[in-house]
């Protein structure tokens, strides 16, 4: 089983629509939760960043993070034709002195004009 | 400021030949980490290297390898290549380790085919 789990979709929806996007994991030692955006033959771009449990809101994006349930989801509000991209959930420790990255696999989002 | 650059950007190759990656971090940083990404497995840690020093690794056969220099550039190296080693490659800087901030920074990859 893997550490971090996210639906790889493609997750297809009307401009306009609420996007949610979630992960789960297994390691109850992660305390830094990332999501990144990844458009088509370019590096993943980091979002949001937060740290333990609780709400991160920037502008359309809203990060969430449940520790007591393992659970992470980025919501974006109005969606636009140009947030269509691959979003990755990525999580850390930081126990040690280390920037790795645990990745989920990634959600395909394809936002329709 | 300039990103992270990685050079080539696209890579063929065939079986049994071997590769290096180059990559060049923000003016500044000094950690370099590597990471492979493949549609099945997504972004899996390669390696890691702060001040020339590999600091951690993960778990991928011993034909990858990497290095950094005194200027914080860093390779990386896959030595008798497999068809499942293609992938994009992508390295990422960040000022230093384990800082607790997001200041970890992508850049776009170098994508190797194997043939």
């Amino acid at each position: 089983q893997k550490e971090v789990e996210q639906d790889p979709g493609p997750l297809s929806v009307p401009e306009g629509a609420i996007v949610s996007l979630n992960c789960t994991y297994s390691n109850s030692a992660f305390q830094y939760f990332m999501w990144y955006r990844q458009y088509s033959r370019k590096g993943p771009e980091l979002l949001m960043y937060t740290y333990s449990s609780g709400n991160k809101e920037d502008g359309r994006f809203t990060a969430q993070v449940d520790k007591s349930s393992k659970y992470i989801s980025l919501f974006i509000r109005d969606s636009q034709p140009s947030d269509s991209a691959t979003y990755l959930c990525a999580m850390n420790d930081y126990g040690g002195a280390t920037n790795k990255l645990i990745f989920g696999t990634g959600t395909l989002l394809a936002v329709q004009p | 400021k300039a990103g992270v650059t990685q050079t080539p950007r696209y890579l063929i190759k065939t079986r049994g030949q071997q590769v290096t990656l180059s990559c060049s971090p923000i003016s500044g940083h000094r950690s370099v980490s590597w990471y492979q990404q493949t549609p099945g497995q997504g972004l899996q840690f390669l390696f890691e290297y702060f001040s020339e020093t590999q600091r951690n690794k993960g778990n991928f056969p011993g034909r990858f390898s990497g290095r950094q220099f005194s200027n914080s550039r860093s390779e990386m190296n896959v030595s008798t290549l497999e068809l499942g080693d293609s992938a994009l490659y992508l390295c990422a800087s960040s000022p230093g380790l384990g800082l607790r901030t997001d200041t970890q920074y992508f850049g776009p990859g170098t994508r190797l085919t194997v043939l």
